[in-house]
């Protein structure tokens, strides 16, 4: 079975600094993962995405993620944070089992930018 | 290339009545996921299709809860009577069969009073 922890529900940056939201995984097989990005009364957005192919992932906007599969972490960062950037973000995992191949989402993190 | 479309964008209704989402996934995508999220959550997958056919329905209250999809390309989802616990938004995303990046609606907003 696969899951996904985000280790914090709301993280708080001023603009200008450098941005960590953190992912750790649960997954049978060898996961793709996924970083989406929620803006209000907006859809999802893809951010970046992990399919067992460099471990450094870079992605829209800015941000990048790194997989480690040791810590079974998929860690989200940006140097620089920016007022758009406030939004809820959500890690994705997605097992490569039996063709199943359905998104489970974590619980998501609110990033706030303070200017 | 057009996105995955989704109506209403929002829907009001009292307990125990029924009411149908429409999903319209991107062209040639042979999957097609029903997602609810809740106030404060992720979502959670409801059920996905593969062409015309169920992969995975674990989580759909079957109850009240009811999904097809048509030739393979446009979905609805049913919940027949609704409950307040109902109130969420429903997204229907869609993705090629090979790949597993999934493209999202906007939703529709659901509140069941």
């Amino acid at each position: 079975a696969q899951s996904v922890t985000q280790l914090d529900s709301h993280v708080s940056v001023s603009e200008g600094t450098p941005v960590l939201l953190r992912c750790n995984y649960s997954s049978s097989y060898s996961p793709s993962l996924f970083w989406y990005v929620q803006h209000p009364n907006k859809g999802l957005q893809l951010l970046l995405k992990y399919t067992s192919a460099a471990t450094l992932v870079k992605g829209i906007n800015g941000f990048e993620a790194e997989f480690k599969k040791s810590e079974t972490s998929f860690h989200l960062t940006k140097p620089s944070a920016h007022m758009s950037d406030a939004a809820e973000y959500f890690c994705v995992v997605s097992d490569s089992d039996t063709g199943r191949r359905a998104l489970t989402f974590g619980s998501g993190t609110r990033l706030q930018v303070q200017p | 290339e057009a996105g995955v479309a989704q109506s209403p964008r929002y829907k009001i209704i009292e307990k125990r009545q029924s009411v149908a989402f429409w999903c319209n996934p991107i062209s040639g995508h042979a999957t097609l996921y029903w997602y609810q999220q809740i106030l404060g959550q992720g979502p959670k997958l409801l059920i996905q299709f593969q062409n015309n056919g169920v992969v995975d329905d674990s989580q759909l209250p079957k109850d009240r809860f009811s999904a097809e999809r048509l030739k393979g390309v446009d979905s609805t989802l049913k919940i027949q009577p609704a409950k307040l616990e109902d109130s969420a938004v429903y997204l229907c995303a869609s993705s090629l069969v090979t790949l597993t990046e999934a493209f999202f609606g906007q939703g529709t907003r659901l509140t069941v009073v």
